[in-house]
């Protein structure tokens, strides 16, 4: 049941340059979407967030666009620093208090 | 800044002991979760709780797991009789009203030999 898919498990750019990490999802009842980043032996830290009456959310380096129609989203990151190295991973819930449906993740490397 | 926190934060069992991971969420929150990470998997959704019960459950959350807020502060994840697939990483996760979203805690690792 991939109800969100991030079909990318890995990306690399170089410092300065832009990351676009993209993900999919197939159930129109989702209605907010997360982007959250994640290092080993951590929990799942928020960076920014959609709800589906918007097509895009800026917050500083990070901006997320929603394409409904499409059911895809993107989280941009611009410009990219080494410390963005992580995994990236996108949610979607039904609504703000609900479950949480995560992709399989992205591994972001930004190469000095 | 107000964070969730989990305990312990690595946990080592032998199969078909009983575990009890606690959380103590944000202290205005009012939503509560437990979510797992199987090594090498996504992050799965266990359980939500308002209001002193559960309000949604996964199939993964079957009579083996419950869940409990014994008091104003902690929220437990119970697992009866643990099995060796259990072995994963459990994060409680908390929201409050004004949130933007779920803020998870750090996790805690079940190793179950």
């Amino acid at each position: 049941d991939q109800q969100v898919k991030q079909n990318s498990p890995s990306l690399s750019v170089q410092e300065g340059r832009i990351s676009i990490l993209n993900c999919d999802y197939t159930n129109s009842m989702f209605d907010y979407f997360l982007w959250y980043k994640k290092y080993p032996a951590e929990g799942p830290t928020f960076l920014i967030s959609i709800s589906s009456i918007k097509d895009k959310n800026e917050d500083g380096r990070f901006t997320v666009f929603l394409n409904k129609s499409a059911k895809h989203l993107s989280l941009h990151i611009v410009p990219s620093q080494p410390g963005d190295s992580a995994v990236y991973f996108c949610a979607a819930s039904v609504s703000n208090t609900g479950k949480l449906i995560f992709g399989q993740g992205t591994t972001l490397q930004v190469k000095p | 800044e107000p964070e969730v926190t989990q305990t312990p934060s690595h946990q080592v069992t032998q199969m078909g002991q009983e575990v009890i991971l606690r959380c103590v969420p944000i202290s205005n929150h009012l939503y509560f979760y437990w979510y797992r990470q199987i090594l090498g998997q996504k992050v799965e959704f266990l359980v939500s709780f308002y209001n002193n019960e559960i309000s949604e459950k996964s199939e993964i959350f079957d009579d083996q797991f419950s869940v409990e807020r014994p008091d104003g502060s902690n929220f437990t994840l119970k697992i009866r009789s643990t099995k060796l697939e259990d072995s994963a990483m459990y994060f409680c996760a908390s929201w409050g009203q004004g949130s933007d979203t779920q803020y998870f805690g750090p996790g805690t690792r079940l190793t179950v030999l």
